[in-house]
């Protein structure tokens, strides 16, 4: 079983659109959670850290299932901003980060 | 905002030849770390260091491959004797380690080994 294991993609939605993207992870040790962003070639930036009770920045809500070992990530209203690639993120004890193979994101006009 | 730098941007190399890629963290940042991606594939952990030695290191991470913190800010990857299997991006990161566990990526150098 893979350590993070993310939808397979590429999601393509209109603008405007409502969007999920989950995520499962094999350890039930891990200490931390987060959703990154990629775009083409760049490095991954932080989007949001996850938290047990939920949490939400704007337009994004993401929620953490302890119990279930499965995170997740909504975006409401996309804009053609957010197309990237969409990256679950655990970190383990040790300190070190565990990257999901990464869920593309397309949103058109 | 302070961020993470790397250079080169992009290194070309010939199989066999050593590497060495630069890294300046942010500033007060105390965790250090080396993540890899190949093209196509995901983001890998390489090593992390921290109080001047490595605390944690991958199986990728043998001993071609090596770390340094030369002086207060400088954080470098060296690899001794380049494979074609060692071209990759690779992503310098830095932790604060005080409060928060998120890890702040630098924008990479795209490693090419001919």
């Amino acid at each position: 079983r893979k350590e993070v294991e993310q939808d397979p993609g590429p999601f393509n939605v209109p603008e405007g659109a409502t969007v999920a993207f989950n995520c499962t992870y094999s350890n039930s040790a891990s200490q931390s959670f987060f959703w990154y962003r990629q775009d083409c070639r760049k490095e991954p930036k932080l989007l949001m850290s996850v938290y047990s009770s939920g949490n939400e920045d704007g337009r994004f809500t993401a929620q953490l299932n302890r119990a279930s070992q499965y995170i997740s990530l909504l975006i409401r209203d996309s804009k053609l901003s957010d197309s990237a690639t969409y990256l679950c993120v655990v970190r383990n004890e040790g300190g070190k980060l565990i990257f999901g193979q990464g869920t593309e994101l397309s949103v058109k006009p | 905002e302070p961020e993470v730098t790397q250079t080169p941007s992009h290194q070309v190399t010939q199989m066999g030849q050593e590497v060495i890629l630069r890294c300046v963290p942010i500033s007060n940042h105390l965790y250090f770390y080396w993540y890899r991606q190949i093209l196509g594939q995901k983001v890998e952990f390489l090593v992390s260091f921290y109080n001047n030695e490595i605390s944690e290191k991958s199986e990728i991470f043998d001993d071609q491959f090596s770390v340094e913190r030369p002086d207060g800010s400088n954080f470098t990857l060296k690899i001794r004797s380049t494979k074609l299997e060692d071209s990759a991006m690779y992503f310098c990161a830095s932790r604060p380690g005080w409060t928060g566990n998120e890890q702040y990526f630098g924008p990479g150098t795209r490693l090419t080994v001919t």
